[in-house]
């Protein structure tokens, strides 16, 4: 079955850049979309179709994605963005729908 | 804007069918869009477990085909999950959204607030 691989952590400190990362063998042909979710609360969309960012997102999220591997950057990293992102997209063929397992950013 | 609310138990019984409903307001059922469930067990990652549109067509992950339907009903504009022969793996925090498709890939906005589903007698 197809999966995306996410680290499981990543931390940095307020003003910091952080990167997460997201692999998947069909990336190179597929979108990666990317969601935050804040503890207790329902996902948000951040960024899809690699690069985008949907109105109302802070310029400071943004996406980008090279060869097998998509990339959530967070620039100038906040507390308040402390929570859970995942990435989502699908393989080659679209039929297995699939996000990946999860990264825990720590901002202190 | 577009805005989804699940409703339904948040308590079914083992080997019991779960049914929930995504009530959509802000906008029509019968756009351009897909509808989804998206799950997620206690402390773990997110699962999309199928799509529907409003004609009718579904899409399900192969690993719940045998027990899963999703199904639509334009006139309240909402759309529905059931669920059958629930076991405890299945316990999860429900959420419906809304799938968007774009240059041949679809993104999950928004999101309803979700509901927490434990199987258990």
């Amino acid at each position: 079955s197809y999966e995306l691989t996410q680290p499981p952590s990543v931390s940095v400190s307020p003003g910091q850049t952080a990167r997460i990362t997201c692999s998947g063998d069909a990336l190179p042909s597929k979108y990666a979309s990317w969601y935050q979710q804040r503890s207790g609360q329902a996902p948000v969309l951040l960024i899809y179709e690699d690069t985008k960012r949907p109105s109302g997102i802070p310029e400071r999220f943004s996406g980008s994605s090279s060869g097998t591997m998509a990339t959530l950057t967070i620039s100038g990293a906040q507390v308040e963005d402390e929570a859970d992102y995942y990435c989502y997209s699908t393989d080659s063929s679209a039929s297995q729908r699939v996000f990946g397992g999860g990264t825990k950013l720590t901002v202190l | 804007q577009v805005q989804l609310q699940e409703s339904g138990p948040g308590l079914v019984k083992p080997s019991g069918t779960l049914s929930l409903t995504c009530a959509v307001s802000g906008g029509s059922i019968s756009s351009s869009d897909w509808w989804s469930w998206v799950r997620q067990p206690p402390g773990k990652g997110l699962e999309w477990i199928g799509e529907i549109y409003h004609s009718g067509n579904t899409n399900y992950i192969p690993s719940l085909k045998s027990r899963i339907t999703i199904s639509v009903d334009k006139s309240k504009n909402q759309f529905s999950l059931e669920l059958s022969s629930m076991t405890a793996a299945d316990t999860a925090v429900y959420y419906c959204a809304r799938a968007v498709y774009s240059s041949g890939q679809c993104r999950f906005d928004p999101w309803g607030q979700g509901i927490l589903v434990t199987v258990s007698s």
